[in-house]
């Protein structure tokens, strides 16, 4: 049974600490999502990759967050310096598509980010 | 752009009730349409979804049909179990289907 991973599950830190989110995707999808999920905000969606490369990173705070895809299998999604506002549950999702179509996303279990 | 609305929760029905999840949507083009399942605790799991007008999504008792007419996607169950309180988000995508656009969500408690 193919499934998204995401590592930590959970993970508390102080402000201005660095924090990295590790998501494998689902072998063989090519197209990766980040998303924040909060009370106030619902999903967001953060920034995705296809091919590993970066498509849309426009919902990411930039001087703050940034996403990379190493290689096919790892993800990685950072926060240099945490604050606060940043405490959240993050969803990394998979897919495959070609030809600019991405078929059903796949969503991992999430990091529950609490930044004190 | 895209969008979804879904009714307000909680719902809370009784064991074995007739479930109603409203969801519409606004969207160009040709969108898919989702319902994703979310437990406490974990990620959204997809529970079913439709690609074109008329198709109906099925999946563990649940059902949606897309009526491009009335741009909704409803969420049914006939007799619905404790175990499937959770909270159900409706989801569009379009544009080369890149960005899922989801619905607040609705939160089910079904109690005995």
């Amino acid at each position: 049974d193919a499934r998204v991973t995401q590592t930590p599950r959970h993970k508390v830190t102080e402000m201005g600490q660095e924090v990295t989110m590790r998501c494998q995707p689902i072998l063989g999808h090519n197209t990766v999502f980040w998303y924040r999920q909060t009370m106030m905000q619902g999903l967001e969606l953060l920034a995705y990759f296809r091919n590993r490369a970066p498509l849309d990173d426009s919902g990411m705070p930039k001087d703050r967050f940034s996403a990379e895809m190493p290689d096919a299998t790892l993800a990685t999604l950072k926060i240099q310096p945490s604050e606060p506002r940043d405490s959240a549950v993050y969803f990394c999702a998979s897919g495959s598509g070609d030809s600019g179509r991405t078929d059903t996303q796949y969503f991992g279990p999430g990091t529950r980010l609490t930044v004190l | 752009g895209n969008s979804v609305t879904q009714m307000e929760g909680p719902v809370t029905l009784s064991e074995e009730a007739f479930l109603t999840i409203n969801c519409t949507y606004t969207a160009t083009g040709y969108p898919s349409l989702f319902w994703y399942v979310q437990y406490p605790g974990e990620g959204l799991q997809l529970l079913l979804k439709a690609t074109k007008a008329d198709d109906k999504g099925s999946n563990k008792g649940f059902e949606a049909t897309y009526r491009k007419e009335t741009t909704s996607f409803h969420l049914e169950k006939g007799s619905v179990q404790v175990s499937d309180s959770a909270v159900y988000v409706c989801a569009v995508v379009t544009g080369g289907g890149n960005k899922l656009t989801f619905g607040t969500g609705t939160q089910l408690k079904v109690e005995l």
